[in-house]
Order: structure tokens, then C-alpha cells, then sequence
């Protein structure tokens, strides 16, 4: 089973600011939280990945809470094109496969 | 760099046909992954090879599949008899060491 919990969906208006939380209150010390997103029905798309530490990329940002118990994807200036079902995915260091849950379906509004 | 490429898009068979499902990976990763979703249901990990080694097939269904990576390139994956239930959205992944987890767009199979 996952171990995340994320709302099932959420809107946003295009050109602000989404933020996906995720809950994974029984994350291990040596445990990654990744985040996809799947547009359509194309295959899964990597977003970013971290540890403890507040992760930035040219997509996304990503907030891990102190305790790593939740994080938040944040996509600074969302639009159309970032309609897709979001996963945040907990995977241990030591294993390769990922574990999806359902994901939050997020809608960009014009 | 080519991304990882599924063929074909797209499969309708009848129930107790044979279908095989072709994935080539990113060049030069050694990890392939194949995963699927059915209806209705969350994208679940079927199997990982590392090159030409089953690493971890604890997510495929029954024996009816088979999945192979000859030579340590691409990898096929075979459902034989195919039944009604095996209808979904079957995904190929790669990765190599310490980078991220690239997925293909899928292989739409539908069993009638």
C-alpha cells in the first residue's frame, strides 16, 4: 500500500501559485519523497525528489516539514499545460520500485 | 536523447490471444521497470530487471506473463493466454544509478 496521503483534487488559477500537500507521517529516516505527475494519459513524469532538505528545480519546489512527516509541491506560476494527476511517492534508498497511490488531480483555471 | 519508447501505443486482442509488449529503455540505463495500471485501480509495479536480470518480479500477477531483457537492452513482456482482466495501461520505465525514473507513454492493451 502507499504510504502518502494527498487530497483527491484541487483547482488553481492559472499563473498563481499550486501547492500539493502530501502526508507521510510513517516515512523512515532513510526514505525519498518523489513526486510525478502523469498529464492524460501519457506515462509518468519525474518532477523532483528529496531527502530532508527543501529541493528546487526548473519545474517545481519542494518543502519537506522538519519532522519529514508531510511535504508540499509547490509549481510557482501554474498553467494549463500543469493539468495532470500529481503523485507523492515515499521510496526507500535501498529499493528501486515506486508505490502509487491515487494521487491529486489538480486542475489549472483559466 | 530518446526518451523510453513502448510499442505498440495501442493493442486490442481477443480473450486466449497472445500479445507482446516491447519496451527500449533509455541508452545506457541498466534498470528497466515494467508497471500497469487496470481500471480504476493506482499504477502498480509489476517487475525490475537490473540489465538482464529479473531483480524483482514480486509485482507481476500470475504466470501468464512473461517478461524478458535479452542482452540487456530491451525487454519484452508476453501475456499468454490473455484474459479480460489483464486489460489496462501497461508502462516501461528506466533508470540508471543514483538519477531519476523515466517512464514511456504506455501500450493501451484491450482484451475483448
Amino acid at each position: 500500500d502507499a504510504k502518502t496521503t494527498q487530497p483527491t483534487s484541487m483547482d488553481c488559477a492559472e499563473g498563481r501559485a499550486a501547492n500539493l500537500p502530501c502526508n507521510h507521517s510513517t516515512i523512515s529516516g532513510n526514505e525519498y519523497v518523489y513526486w510525478y505527475r502523469q498529464i492524460h494519459s501519457q506515462g509518468p513524469q519525474y518532477i523532483i525528489h528529496g531527502l530532508k532538505n527543501n529541493e528546487t528545480n526548473e519545474m517545481a519546489s519542494l518543502i519537506i516539514t522538519e519532522d519529514r512527516k508531510s511535504s508540499t509541491l509547490i509549481l510557482p506560476h501554474a498553467t494549463l499545460r500543469d493539468t495532470a494527476v500529481y503523485y507523492c511517492i515515499v521510496r526507500d534508498a535501498g529499493t528501486y520500485k515506486y508505490i502509487f497511490g491515487t494521487g491529486t488531480r489538480l486542475k489549472v483555471l483559466a | 536523447e530518446a526518451g523510453v519508447t513502448q510499442f505498440p501505443s495501442h493493442s486490442v486482442i481477443e480473450k486466449g490471444q497472445t500479445v507482446t509488449l516491447r519496451c527500449d529503455p533509455i541508452s545506457g540505463h541498466d534498470n528497466l521497470y515494467w508497471y500497469r495500471r487496470v481500471m480504476g485501480k493506482e499504477i502498480k509495479f509489476l517487475l525490475h530487471f537490473v540489465k538482464e536480470s529479473k531483480q524483482d518480479e514480486s509485482g507481476m500477477p500470475n504466470n501468464r506473463f512473461l517478461a524478458e531483457r535479452t542482452g540487456g537492452t530491451y525487454s519484452t513482456l508476453k501475456v499468454q493466454p490473455a484474459e479480460l482482466e489483464d486489460s489496462g495501461v501497461y508502462f516501461c520505465a528506466s533508470s540508471r544509478l543514483g538519477w531519476g525514473t523515466f517512464f514511456g507513454s504506455g501500450t493501451r492493451l484491450t482484451v475483448v
